[in-house]
């Protein structure tokens, strides 16, 4: 049963456009949610999290966005960049610290 | 300098085959996982050390036996390999259970 939803396998988006990639949980004791950045033939690289106490995290170009009642996070990047075509995984795990993860998302940032 | 190694990155075996992928970090990490990315790409944890002791084993086959022989290693060893043990293996560490984790760049392995 898979906890964690990235329902938009893919996303293309223009360079210096915002890219905005969508996640969704359904466990409530979720308490803390990370984004991780995956280029082929390497392994996931963490890139932002957010705890449940907080609704917003901002680090250089990308944010992350936290609705709770929603059940709902969103990672945008702006402006994107060419370097950023990845795919991008989000991740959540309660105070057991075991991360589940959504399938993930591929992000192409055209020139 | 890398962070989170692992060995071998690409393993082709024959079912029924017993192998071993090693994971070594140098970050100084007290706690390590393996996870497996199937064929639709999810991640799925599987184990998960701290400081040598077993602190996750989820709902694995007992084909699949990890060992730490100390907080910088973590190897996996795989039993009578099977057709669906195909996948990529990711080995990864973090400094608390709260802190991010550092994944190595994974193991491909492949049953014939």
């Amino acid at each position: 049963d898979q906890q964690v939803k990235q329902n938009s396998p893919s996303l293309s988006v223009q360079e210096g456009r915002i890219s905005i990639l969508n996640c969704d949980y359904t466990n409530s004791m979720f308490d803390y949610f990370l984004w991780y950045k995956k280029y082929p033939a390497e392994g996931p690289t963490f890139l932002i999290s957010i705890s449940s106490i907080k609704d917003k995290n901002e680090d250089g170009r990308f944010t992350v966005f936290l609705n709770k009642s929603a059940k709902h996070l969103s990672l945008h990047i702006v402006p994107s960049q060419p370097g950023d075509s990845a795919v991008y995984f989000c991740a959540c795990h309660k105070n057991d610290y075991k991360l589940s993860f959504g399938a993930g998302t591929t992000v192409t940032v055209r020139a | 300098d890398t962070a989170v190694s692992q060995t071998p990155k690409y393993l082709v075996t024959q079912m029924g085959n017993d192998k071993s992928i090693k994971c070594e970090q140098n970050l100084g990490h007290d706690t390590m996982y393996w996870y497996k990315q199937d064929s639709k790409k999810f991640l799925k944890i599987m184990f998960s050390y701290n400081n040598k002791e077993l602190i996750i084993n989820e709902t694995v086959p007992n084909r699949f036996s990890p060992k730490s022989p100390d907080k910088a290693h973590l190897n996996l060893h795989i039993n009578s390999l099977e057709l669906g043990d195909s996948a990529v293996y990711f080995c990864a560490s973090s400094q608390q259970g709260d802190q991010p984790q550092h994944f190595g760049d994974g193991t491909r392995l492949s049953i014939l």
